[in-house]
């Protein structure tokens, strides 16, 4: 059980296009996903909370307007890199809160050329 | 006060050894503590999760020690294995949005 999944596992786009990101709870309901960003051989960096049917909460430093997120259902999370720039290219990562758990989708390797 | 401090940064241990993570903090209003196994290019697994009232927590080979005067808990591995090479994220939750405050992390490898 509390599997969560993300799709694509990994895109390669040209600078100033857009990338979404979904991120599924595929047997539980969450009512709070989270957005991550992973750099190489560091820890995990929170971007944003989401509650299912309100705005998301950005962590400070995280650009509202290029990190979107919507949270449309219980067990959907989308995040869209707007207009995206090499400097975005990282590994992103949703979670999906289980009680007091968040379980974790497999994450997305972002390249952006 | 909302860090969690992870070390060692870096650990080598012998195939068959425990594998000893440590982590320290400073907020005494966190109130739930997971492990989490990280293989590279793949997403954080939960292993195994604490709760302040409880001092020892063990699920196969994997011991929380949690001592919440010293505000310190620690990852034990028993019976280190191969397939144990990974890294090692502590975590403390903080408050009601469920957020977790991340350690730095510790890259483990077995050696056969």
């Amino acid at each position: 059980g509390a599997v969560v999944s993300q799709h694509p596992s990994r895109v390669i786009c040209k600078s100033g296009t857009s990338v979404k990101i979904e991120c599924r709870s595929l047997d539980f309901q969450a009512t709070t996903m989270f957005w991550y960003r992973q750099f190489p051989k560091q820890s995990l960096m929170l971007m944003a909370t989401s509650n299912e049917g309100s705005k998301a909460t950005y962590e400070q430093g995280v650009e509202k307007d290029k990190f979107l997120i919507n949270h449309a259902s219980l067990t959907l999370s989308t995040l869209t890199v707007t207009s995206a720039h090499p400097e975005d290219s990282s590994f992103y990562i949703c979670s999906a809160r289980g009680g007091s758990t968040q379980y974790f989708g497999p994450g997305t390797r972002l390249t952006v050329l | 006060q909302q860090q969690v401090k992870q070390s060692p940064q870096s650990l080598i241990v012998q195939k068959g050894g425990i594998s000893i993570i440590n982590c320290a903090y400073e907020n005494t209003a966190f109130d739930y503590f997971p492990w989490y196994q990280q293989f590279p290019g793949k997403g954080p697994a939960l292993l195994i999760a604490i709760r302040p009232d409880v001092s020892e927590k063990k699920e196969g080979r994997f011991t929380i020690s949690f001592n919440k005067s010293a505000k310190q808990f620690s990852l034990h591995i028993m019976d280190s294995q191969p397939g144990d090479s990974a890294t090692y994220f502590c975590a403390a939750k903080r408050g009601s949005n469920y957020q977790l405050i991340w350690g730095a992390g510790t890259k483990l490898i077995i050696k056969p």
